[in-house]
């Protein structure tokens, strides 16, 4: 039982490169959220889904998409990575209650 | 809006000094107030879930307490292996499930 994995754990872009961070989780959770977390300013929402096939946006979403095609996986993108974008992902699943979130993802946009 | 406030920024402790942190809220319809600790470089591991005003957690040396405006996260004689990093959050009402957090007091207990 693995929990919420994401992939990669580290990643460097240059600004206007774009990728796709990975989440998989095994607990069969219905709800999915991104958060990105930066020094002084906490957790912050990008966007979630409540549902295999939903999204919705979060606090911060400029700049980021998401998909949910399968129930287990939530996929971020960025399409034109930004400096300002330089943070640490953290990918996290729910059913209401409590998260449980993973690893994160450490990203560095030069 | 709801928002969650946390105090102190950072603790320093001895260890075996008891203290606490504080999680003040706001929240439209309360669902549940979750304490995680984070460890540098790692997500965060949920800790306590609180549902209602005067419920009490414990796990270990830490406690975790209710009112209607805000939470105490008591750690009793502390090791320096509970240095960390304490988030509060909060869940209102809504079926989104979201959860809104506090800035977190980053905690180091010295030997």
């Amino acid at each position: 039982n693995a929990g919420v994995t994401q992939t990669p754990k580290f990643r460097v872009l240059k600004t206007g490169q774009s990728m796709t961070l990975l989440c998989a989780q095994d607990m069969n959770h219905e709800y999915m959220y991104w958060y990105r977390q930066d020094p002084g300013m906490g957790l912050r929402l990008i966007h979630y889904s409540v549902g295999e096939g939903t999204t919705a946006k979060g606090e911060v979403p400029d700049g980021y998409n998401v998909s949910r095609l399968k129930k287990q996986n939530f996929l971020l993108g960025l399409e034109s990575a930004a400096p300002s974008q330089t943070s640490v992902y953290f990918c996290a699943s729910s059913e209401m209650g409590e998260q449980f979130f993973g690893p994160g993802t450490r990203l560095t946009v030069l | 809006e709801d928002q969650v406030t946390q105090s102190p920024e950072a603790l320093r402790l001895q260890e075996g000094e008891s203290s606490s942190l504080n999680c003040s809220y706001t929240v439209s319809g309360l669902r549940g107030l979750f304490w995680y600790r984070q460890d540098p470089g790692k997500g965060p591991e949920f800790l306590f879930t609180l549902y209602s005003a005067g419920e009490e957690k414990e796990k270990e040396r830490l406690k975790a307490t209710l009112t209607k405006k805000e939470s105490f996260l008591h750690i009793t004689a502390p090791k320096p292996e509970d240095s960390a990093t304490y988030l509060c959050a909060v869940q209102g009402s809504g079926n989104t499930g979201k959860l809104i957090f506090g800035q977190g007091t980053t905690l180091q207990v010295k030997p």
